[in-house]
């Protein structure tokens, strides 16, 4: 199906493991976003990305790495899950030539114990 | 940044007009006004955006001040599916400049 996708969607781990998160677009949109939304609070950006090869620390990058070595994908990974990284995680992506506006996928909710 | 300020809820009645405002007093001439949507345990959804002018389109309408240091979005005719949280964000126009900044936005409620 086109759009964007994430996966998994629901995701229970404990502390100190390693999670990777998964974003996949089929637009071939050059920019894609990660952000975490906890509990009462607005999304806050994580990393972005403005094309294959090249990445971008957000507002809250500490504790995650990111990659993208095809447009399409943009994984998100934790290198020693913590409890304070329990959140919803949305990725997004974007294209310049569509006036910029940002397509959010479903999420990914995030439980580290 | 330039941020913007939103109200932290409204209400409004289903089938009635709704007024969202949003102010942005340090808006740079470059940055486009943006608004998103979020339903409950959704992602954002795009709503509109626009530079000077008012602006249309199938979802709702975006009035800019002249001054754009404020603009309100337009529900026509609200339905209970228009609950949602509403972000007013402004954004640059290319680059790391392009970056959405989230704040809390508007929760709007929507009564039958």
């Amino acid at each position: 199906d086109a759009g964007i996708t994430q996966s998994p969607r629901y995701k229970i781990t404990e502390t100190g493991r390693q999670v990777t998160l998964m974003c996949h677009q089929t637009w071939s949109h050059s920019y894609m976003f990660w952000y975490r939304q906890d509990l009462g609070h607005g999304l806050r950006l994580i990393y972005y990305s403005a094309a294959a090869d090249i990445t971008d620390k957000g507002e809250v990058p500490d504790g995650y790495v990111v990659s993208r070595s095809k447009t399409e994908n943009f994984p998100l990974t934790l290198e020693s899950a913590t409890r304070s990284q329990t959140s919803v995680y949305f990725c997004a992506s974007s294209s310049l030539d569509r006036g910029n506006e940002q397509y959010f996928g479903p999420g990914t909710r995030l439980t580290v114990t | 940044d330039a941020k913007t300020t939103q109200p932290n809820s409204m209400e409004s009645n289903e089938e009635e007009p709704v007024h969202l405002p949003c102010n942005h007093s340090t808006i740079s001439g470059t940055d486009y006004i943006h608004w998103y949507r979020q339903l409950p345990s959704q992602g954002p959804e795009y709503v509109i955006h626009g530079l000077t002018s008012n602006v249309n389109n199938r979802m709702a309408s975006l009035a800019i001040a002249e001054d754009r240091k404020s603009s309100t979005l337009i529900l026509h005719r609200a339905t209970l599916r228009d609950a949602a949280v509403y972000y007013c964000i402004l954004r640059g126009s290319t680059g790391a400049n392009s970056k959405l900044t989230f704040g809390k936005g508007i929760t709007l409620s929507v009564r039958p």
